[in-house]
C-alpha cells in the first residue's frame, strides 16, 4: 500500500495565486521530508529539506519566501507555492524519510501544478 | 557539476530482451545507490538498490552491478516486459539515503517492444 499520500495530484490555478500541497506520510513517524521539482522528461531536483519542528533547509538557488515548507508535525509537511507564476508550473514531488537506520526514501506520486 | 551520470537518456528493447542502463558517481563518499522507476504522471518508486560492500544485486528480473573502483553501476532487466515502459533514473547519497540527500541520474526513458 501507499506509504505517502500527496495531495492535491494536480492543480489549475491563476497567476498570482498561492498554492498548498500537502505530503503525508501513513506508514510511520517521518522526522525528515523532503521536496523535489520535476520539469516534464527532466531528472528530479531537490528544493528543500523539511525537517519536523524546525526550518527547513533550502537548496541553492531555491527561494524561500517563494517555497514556503512547514511541517508541523511528523506525519505532515505542507509546501506553499506562494504569488505563483507560469515559471512555477512544474511536478512537485515530495518523499519521506523514517530516519531510524538506513531507511529508503519514499515518495509520493507528485503534485502537477499547472498556472495560467 | 552533475554527480550522477546516467546512460542512455532512451532506451528501445524487444520484449523478452535485456534492458541496461548504466550510471557514473564522482563522489567516493557516496553509500548508496538506489534505482527508481517512474510511470508518466506518478512519483518514483524504489525498485533495487545497492550499498558499496557488495558487487551485484538481484531482485526478481532486476540486478544492479557495482564497480567501487570504476565508480560506475548499472540496472539490467533480464526478460524486458511491455509493462517494464517507463523511466528509471539511478541515484546516490551519503548516510544511506535516509538523512542524505538523493543525487538522482537524468533519467532513461526504456520502451519494451511487444
Amino acid at each position: 500500500g501507499a506509504v505517502v499520500s500527496q495531495h492535491p495530484s494536480r492543480v489549475i490555478c491563476k497567476s498570482g495565486t498561492s498554492v498548498k500541497i500537502e505530503c503525508r506520510s501513513l506508514d510511520f513517524q517521518a522526522t525528515t521530508m523532503f521536496w523535489y521539482r520535476q520539469f516534464p522528461k527532466k531528472s528530479l531536483m531537490l528544493m528543500a529539506t523539511s525537517n519536523e519542528g524546525s526550518k527547513a533547509t533550502y537548496e541553492q538557488g531555491v527561494e524561500k519566501d517563494k517555497f514556503l515548507i512547514n511541517h508541523a508535525s511528523l506525519t505532515l509537511s505542507t509546501l506553499t507555492v506562494t504569488s505563483a507564476h507560469p515559471e512555477d508550473s512544474s511536478f512537485y514531488i515530495c518523499s519521506v524519510s523514517g530516519g531510524a537506520g538506513n531507511q529508503p526514501q519514499h515518495f509520493g506520486d507528485g503534485t502537477r501544478l499547472s498556472i495560467l | 557539476q552533475q554527480q550522477v551520470k546516467q546512460s542512455p537518456q532512451s532506451l528501445i528493447v524487444q520484449k523478452g530482451g535485456i534492458s541496461i542502463i548504466n550510471c557514473a558517481y564522482e563522489n567516493t563518499a557516496f553509500d548508496y545507490f538506489p534505482w527508481y522507476q517512474q510511470f508518466p504522471g506518478k512519483g518514483p518508486a524504489l525498485l533495487i538498490a545497492i550499498r558499496p560492500d557488495v558487487s551485484e544485486k538481484k531482485e526478481g528480473r532486476f540486478t544492479i552491478s557495482f564497480n567501487k573502483s570504476a565508480k560506475q553501476f548499472s540496472l539490467h532487466i533480464m526478460d524486458s516486459q511491455p509493462g517494464d515502459s517507463a523511466t528509471y533514473f539511478c541515484a546516490a547519497s551519503n548516510n544511506g539515503g535516509s538523512q542524505g540527500n538523493l543525487i538522482f541520474g537524468k533519467g532513461t526513458k526504456l520502451s519494451v517492444k511487444p
